[in-house]
């Protein structure tokens, strides 16, 4: 799988949207971009994934730049509660050695009131 | 269930005793892996299973670790002879179908184990 950059700290304040970025410069055509969170003391939560296109769901947005270079994860108004770990990684296509995900350093996302 | 779940939810043991770890998967998901986590490090990925097999193995960091999953369901993970350095956070995920694309692995709240 595709290594990725992501800043090790970031600030927001509540109510404001979080964009993290994450750079994974050498994807290839046929890995998926995803996101994952772990909140303290908790499991790692699924958030959202993407190919190339830009995505939605109730938690977050997708941004995936058109090179596929490089993404954000977009948390419109972010709360407290999330305050977390964020995670980037890029995922290959039927890995037949069981999917097995890693996690790098992520990005340790602190909500302030 | 509405997610997969783990008990116990914590277990302190004592060196050299066996623990036993359950992992309940989300209705339907018939893939399952287990992972552990150390105090601020990544995951480490330890066993995965398809249905009630397991073709991969190679995270159990020894032969005291074993898993099984009967009925295509509900896994134990089992740790004989504890020892301190296997205190860490146990996860278990699920998924649907591990080869289709995308996969998306969901994660129960985790087993805090702590040797003493």
């Amino acid at each position: 799988d595709a290594k990725t950059t992501q800043p090790p700290s970031m600030d927001c304040a509540e109510g404001r949207a979080a964009n993290l970025p994450c750079n994974h410069s050498t994807i290839s055509g046929n890995e998926y971009v995803y996101w994952y969170r772990q909140i303290h003391s908790q499991g790692p939560q699924y958030i959202i994934h993407g190919l190339k296109n830009n995505e939605t769901n109730e938690m977050a947005s997708l941004i995936i730049t058109e090179d596929r270079k490089s993404s954000t994860l977009i948390l419109p108004h972010a709360t407290l509660r999330d305050t977390a770990v964020y995670y980037c990684i890029v995922r290959v296509r039927n890995n037949n050695a069981g999917n097995m995900l890693t996690f790098g350093g992520g990005t340790r996302l602190m909500v302030k009131p | 269930g509405a997610g997969v779940s783990q008990s116990p939810s914590n277990k302190v043991t004592e060196k050299g005793k066996d623990v036993e770890l359950r992992c309940d998967p989300i209705s339907g998901h018939t893939a399952l892996y287990w992972y552990r986590q150390s105090l601020g490090q990544g995951l480490e990925f330890l066993i995965y299973f398809q249905g009630n097999s397991a073709p991969d193995k190679s995270g159990l960091p020894s032969d005291r670790f074993s898993a099984e999953r009967t009925g295509g369901s509900v896994s134990t993970l089992t740790i004989q002879r504890t020892q301190q350095e296997d205190s860490a956070v146990y996860l278990c995920a699920s998924s649907l179908v591990p080869d289709r694309v995308p996969e998306t692995q969901y994660f129960g709240p985790g087993t805090r184990l702590l040797v003493l």
